[in-house]
């Protein structure tokens, strides 16, 4: 089995430019999530889908970060324009329905520099 | 709020030996705590889930306590080897499949 792939691993960016990430998560996974792992940190939940629909975002800056799940299967997560704070890992996982649902399988993460 | 905290934030112990590794939390109104592990540059995998109605779970050398009553879980690791050098982190589950997570123990075990 697949596991939650995201791209691309490593982004570079100067302040106040924009930046997207992708994921696509494991098939059949009916929530997908995005955390932000700032460094010596755990990871902060950013956003929930179950679906193409929002489950939870009250932690997602909404004047800089939005988000997406088309036809509920991939991922985007966007920040325009970064801050230097936006330096961090952004992690996607999914999980799948009922009660196995209970773990959420993690990506390898996007690792984001803002300069 | 719930909040996570692990202690310690790091721990370096020589091939062999037992250790445990420590992770309190806020609210005891929890349904479910995980055990992570993650690897440099790469994604958290799931070790150990111990429900609420649980006080322990084992896999291999791994044995994850839950207090929810005083907000504690521990992870002991048995006999540790080089390979279990990672970041440990653990996580709360508070409603809705939402994870609040502690910043993580970083272990590093030497030969």
């Amino acid at each position: 089995e697949a596991g939650v792939a995201q791209s691309p691993r490593y982004k570079i960016i100067e302040k106040r430019q924009s930046v997207a990430f992708w994921c696509n998560p494991i098939s059949g996974h009916a929530t997908l999530y995005w955390y932000q792992q700032i460094l010596g940190q755990g990871p902060k939940l950013l956003i929930q889908f179950q679906n193409n629909g929002v489950v939870d975002d009250s932690q997602l800056p909404k004047d800089r970060f939005s988000a997406e799940r088309l036809k509920g299967v991939d991922s985007t997560l966007k920040i325009q324009p970064a801050k230097l704070e936006d330096s961090a890992v952004y992690l996607c996982a999914s999980s799948p329905p009922g009660l196995a649902g209970e773990t959420q399988y993690f990506g390898p993460g996007t690792r984001l520099l803002v300069l | 709020k719930q909040e996570v905290t692990q202690i310690p934030a790091a721990l370096s112990v020589p091939e062999g030996e037992n250790l445990v590794l420590n992770c309190s939390f806020t609210d005891s109104a929890i349904y479910n705590l995980q055990w992570f592990r993650q690897d440099p540059g790469k994604g958290l995998t799931s070790l150990l889930l111990i429900q609420s109605s649980q006080r322990e779970q084992t896999s291999g050398r791994l044995n994850a306590s839950l207090d929810k009553s005083s907000g504690r879980s521990t992870l002991y690791i048995a006999a540790s080897q080089p390979g279990d050098s990672a970041t440990y982190l653990c996580a709360v589950r508070t409603g809705a499949q939402k994870l609040v997570f502690g910043q993580g123990t970083r272990l590093t075990i030497n030969p």
